[in-house]
C-alpha cells in the first residue's frame, strides 16, 4: 500500500498569510494527487486534483505543486473560511490512501 | 444540482450487520465509479470500498480491513448505492461517505454527508 503523510499536522495562521501543507508518498504516484477541504458537518470538498489542477469554483489562492512523492498546498493570502482541515489523497492504486490531514486555524 | 445523501446508520453491537444506503441526484449515476469513505477521529479518512459504472461492469474492490466482511453494491435504475456491512468490529465505528468519482478516472469529487455507525455492546 502507499503510505501519505502530511506536515504540519496542524497551523495557526493569520488573515493574508502565505500557508503551505506537504504531503509524501511513500511511493511515487506520478500526479494522481488530490487535495480535499474538510469543514465539521460538512462533506470534503475537492480543490485539486492532478496534483495541480484548480477545481471549477475554487478561490484562485488555492494551489498545488508536486509529482512523485512530494506535493503542496498553498494558499496564498488565508481567509477566514479558509479555517478547515486538509487532506491530500493519493488515487493511482488501490487501495486509495490519505494523508492523516493538517487542521488549520485562524489567529 | 449534484447530492448524494446516506442513510441507515445506526448503533450495533460488534458480530452484527447493518446496510448502508445513498441516493444520487443530479447526475447520470450509472455513468459513474462510486466509492465508500469513512471518517474515524483515530484513523482520519479511509476509502472502503469501490463500485465501477455499469460501462466498466459493475466490478468492485474492498480494503483489505473490510475484504470478505463488506459489500457494495449498486442499483442504477434507483440511482442508489448501497454497502452491506456484516461482523461488524468497534473498529467500523465511524462516519461513513458515499462519494463520487468523475467519469473516467480520478479522486472523489462529489461527497455526501455522511451516515454514522457505531459499533459497541
Amino acid at each position: 500500500d502507499t503510505q501519505m503523510t502530511q506536515s504540519p499536522s496542524s497551523l495557526s495562521a493569520s488573515v493574508g498569510d502565505r500557508v503551505t501543507i506537504t504531503c509524501r508518498a511513500s511511493q511515487s504516484i506520478s500526479s494522481s494527487l488530490a487535495w480535499y477541504q474538510h469543514k465539521p458537518g460538512k462533506a470534503p470538498r475537492l480543490l485539486i486534483d492532478k496534483a495541480s489542477r484548480l477545481q471549477s469554483g475554487v478561490p484562485s489562492r488555492f494551489s498545488g505543486s508536486g509529482s512523485g512523492t512530494e506535493f503542496t498546498l498553498t494558499i496564498s493570502s488565508l481567509q477566514p473560511d479558509d479555517s478547515a482541515s486538509y487532506y491530500c489523497l493519493q488515487y493511482l492504486t488501490y487501495p486509495f490512501t490519505f494523508g492523516p490531514g493538517t487542521n488549520a486555524e485562524i489567529k | 444540482e449534484v447530492h448524494l445523501v446516506e442513510s441507515g446508520g445506526d448503533l450495533v453491537q460488534p458480530g452484527g450487520s447493518l446496510r448502508l444506503s445513498c441516493v444520487a441526484s443530479g447526475f447520470t449515476f450509472s455513468d459513474h465509479n462510486m466509492d465508500w469513505v469513512r471518517q474515524t477521529p483515530g484513523r482520519g479518512l479511509e476509502w472502503v470500498a469501490r463500485i465501477r459504472s455499469k460501462p466498466n461492469g459493475h466490478t468492485t474492490e474492498y480494503a483489505a480491513s473490510v475484504k470478505d466482511r463488506f459489500s457494495v453494491s449498486r442499483d442504477d435504475s434507483k440511482n442508489s448505492l448501497y454497502l452491506q456491512m456484516s461482523s461488524l468490529k468497534t473498529d467500523d465505528t465511524a462516519l461513513y461517505y458515499c462519494a463520487r468519482s468523475p467519469t473516467g478516472w480520478g479522486p472523489f469529487d462529489i461527497w455526501g454527508q455522511g451516515t454514522m455507525v457505531t459499533v459497541s455492546s
